[in-house]
Formats: structure tokens, sequence, C-alpha cells
């Protein structure tokens, strides 16, 4: 078992560009949250999907947006960069439709230049 | 989940010593208590995990506690080894809703 996957590990943009990045989850979970988390700062919750549905929300803007696809993998979008965006961003699967037992990818550290 | 302090932020033992994490958090519907560990440029793992109807749980080395009534959790590390040294996350959720974290203790065990 793989475990989660996340790509790109490591990425530079430039304010105002877009990006996406990926996610795969554990074997066996169908719910795929993700996280962004700043230097010495826990991570805060973006949203989580279920059913190919974004199921809650945190306290970000629309410019972070995400799909689920049927074989329960995710795609984080950020439109319109900004310097404040650069940070750890964290991607975890969890047990059906819950958040329980989430296990975590290694992330993909974002530098927004 | 709506808030969860952490305490303390850095702590630091000698090895083969004990570490305390604790945390408090303030819904009383939380039900749920897992504890991560993050090492330097790696996304954090699950290490032991808690659920409301149990008030203790171990594993080898390490162990949760949970009270209830006073709305605290701690995670316990005997016999601290050099690579025990990380960041260690609480987090709670209730229901539905999404985990909440702590802001984190960094570890360092000193051999």
């Amino acid at each position: 078992d793989a475990g989660v996957t996340q790509s790109p590990t490591h990425l530079i943009k430039t304010r105002g560009q877009q990006v996406t990045l990926r996610c795969s989850p554990k074997s066996g979970h169908d719910t795929v949250s993700w996280y962004q988390q700043a230097l010495g700062q826990g991570p805060q919750f973006i949203f989580q999907y279920y059913e190919e549905e974004e199921r809650q929300r945190g306290n970000f803007p629309d410019r972070f947006s995400g799909h689920q696809f049927p074989n329960y993998s995710s795609e984080l979008n950020v439109n319109a960069l900004l310097l404040g965006d650069s940070a750890l961003y964290l991607c975890a699967s969890s047990l059906p439709g819950t958040g329980l037992e989430a296990f975590f990818g290694q992330g993909t550290r974002l530098t927004v230049v | 989940g709506e808030n969860v302090e952490q305490h303390p932020s850095t702590l630091s033992v000698q090895e083969g010593d004990s570490a305390v994490i604790k945390c408090t958090y303030s819904d009383s519907a939380s039900n749920y208590f897992p504890w991560y560990k993050q090492e330097l440029g790696k996304g954090p793992q699950l290490i032991i995990d808690i659920r409301s109807n149990v008030g203790e749980k171990k594993d080898q080395r390490i162990a949760v506690t949970l009270n209830k009534t006073a709305k605290h959790f701690s995670l316990h590390i005997t016999e601290t080894q050099p690579e025990d040294s990380a960041v260690y996350f609480c987090a709670e959720l209730s229901g539905n809703t999404p985990l909440v974290f702590g802001k984190g203790t960094r570890l360092s065990v000193i051999a």
C-alpha cells in the first residue's frame, strides 16, 4: 500500500498564476481532505471531498477550489496566487465518509514569488 | 471541533526520560482525538488516536489519556529516544466536522 501520494513535491509559481496539486488516497479510503500548513503552524482545513462532491469547507476564499474523481483521487486548484499562499499543502485521506484515521501525504511545498 | 490549545510549544528532555504534551478543547461534542508526529520535510504521521468512549490507550512507548469532563487529553512518551524528536500535533473532531489541530509541540530528545 503506497499510502497517500501527492504531486508535485515542490513548486515555484509567480504571483497571479494558477496552480493544480494532486493527491491519490490510501487504499480503502474514499474521503479526501486538503490542508494548508504555514511554517511553524498546525494544518488548517481547506475543504473535504466525498463522493466527488465538496462536503465541507474551511475559511478559505473562492480562489481555492477542488475536484474529486471517480477513483477517489483529488485535485486542489488555487487561482490568482498571492505571496501569502506560500505554504505546505497537505492531502489526507480517511475512512469512508468520515474524518477518522486520517493519513497524510508528504505534502506539496508551494512557493509564490 | 472548534478550538484546540496545545502546551507546551517546545519541550526538551533527556534521552530515556518521559515527555508529556497536553491539549484542551472547547467543543463538548468532540469524540475523536488523534495525535500526529511530523518530521522535517514530511507530512504528519498518525501515531495514536482515542475515541470518546475510552479513557486511555497505549501502544508500546506511547499512550494517550482523555478526560472528557475537563475537556483535555494528553500524549505520554516513555523512554524517549533521539528519533522521537519531531513536532507533535494534537487534533480533534466531532461528528462529521473536519479535524482541528493544535499549534504543535517541538520535542527535542537530547542524547
